[in-house]
């Protein structure tokens, strides 16, 4: 079974609009934590969100937000007035338990984001 | 501060060379990992470094593929008698250790882009 999901390889979105791009997840493991990364044409791997397992709000960065249900095991990452720049590969991953040093990241297969002026 | 550095940014080779990959992680991380990137099979774990050793090389796909750290800084990721299906981005990450929270967030390299002929 695949751990992370991303269902959406690829997306179109107006300039400006909120976009939502999903994400689930499956661990049987009480601790862990969820991050979004953004890779854009040039390839550099761009840490945008983080979510641990046990915080009990929903992380915010600037325009970026990750909609955290973890009863449903999703962690969808919401942008807010998109731009240009947006317009990138955004990776969903996931370190499982806390084996301190060692989080490998898990990651999905990522959806495609295009912006649309 | 610097970010994670790699070099060379590309690299040809021909089938059956060796070939070597540096990482230089961001000053103060001494968690440090390898992944690739590649189109069949997304980004993957290779092997995670704590310091100069390497607990967990779990994700190595042969024995063609090693990796050394020294003094805690950079790394090298070696791969003898290369194949075609080497060809993929080499990603080296680094973070702090036994970070909570976003602390323990890996932020990436610009990758090193491999192209066996």
């Amino acid at each position: 079974a695949q751990k992370i999901t991303q269902t959406q390889p690829g997306m179109f979105v107006q300039e400006k609009e909120a976009v939502t791009l999903d994400c689930t997840y499956d661990t049987s493991d009480p601790s862990y934590g969820l991050f979004w990364y953004k890779q854009p044409s040039s390839g550099e791997m761009i840490f945008l969100i983080y979510q641990g397992s046990y915080d009990q709000q929903n992380a915010t960065e600037g325009r970026y937000s990750l909609n955290f249900q973890k009863a449903r095991k999703s962690a969808n990452l919401v942008i807010s007035a998109s731009q240009l720049g947006d317009s990138a590969m955004y990776f969903c991953a996931m370190r499982e338990g806390r084996n301190f040093g060692n989080e490998k990241l898990t990651f999905g297969t990522g959806t495609r984001l295009t912006i649309i002026p | 501060g610097a970010g994670v550095s790699q070099s060379p940014s590309n690299k040809v080779t021909e089938k059956g060379k060796d070939v070597e990959l540096r990482c230089d992680p961001i000053s103060g991380h001494t968690a440090l990992y390898w992944y690739r990137q590649s189109l069949g099979q997304g980004l993957e774990f290779l092997i995670y470094f704590q310091g100069n050793s390497a607990p967990d090389k779990s994700g190595l796909p042969s024995d063609r593929f090693s990796a050394e750290r020294t003094g805690g800084s950079v790394s090298t990721l070696t791969i003898q008698r290369t194949q075609q299906e080497d060809s993929a981005v080499y990603l080296c990450a680094s973070s702090l250790v036994g970070g909570w929270g976003g602390e323990e967030t890996q932020y990436f390299g610009p990758g090193t882009r491999l192209l066996v002929l």
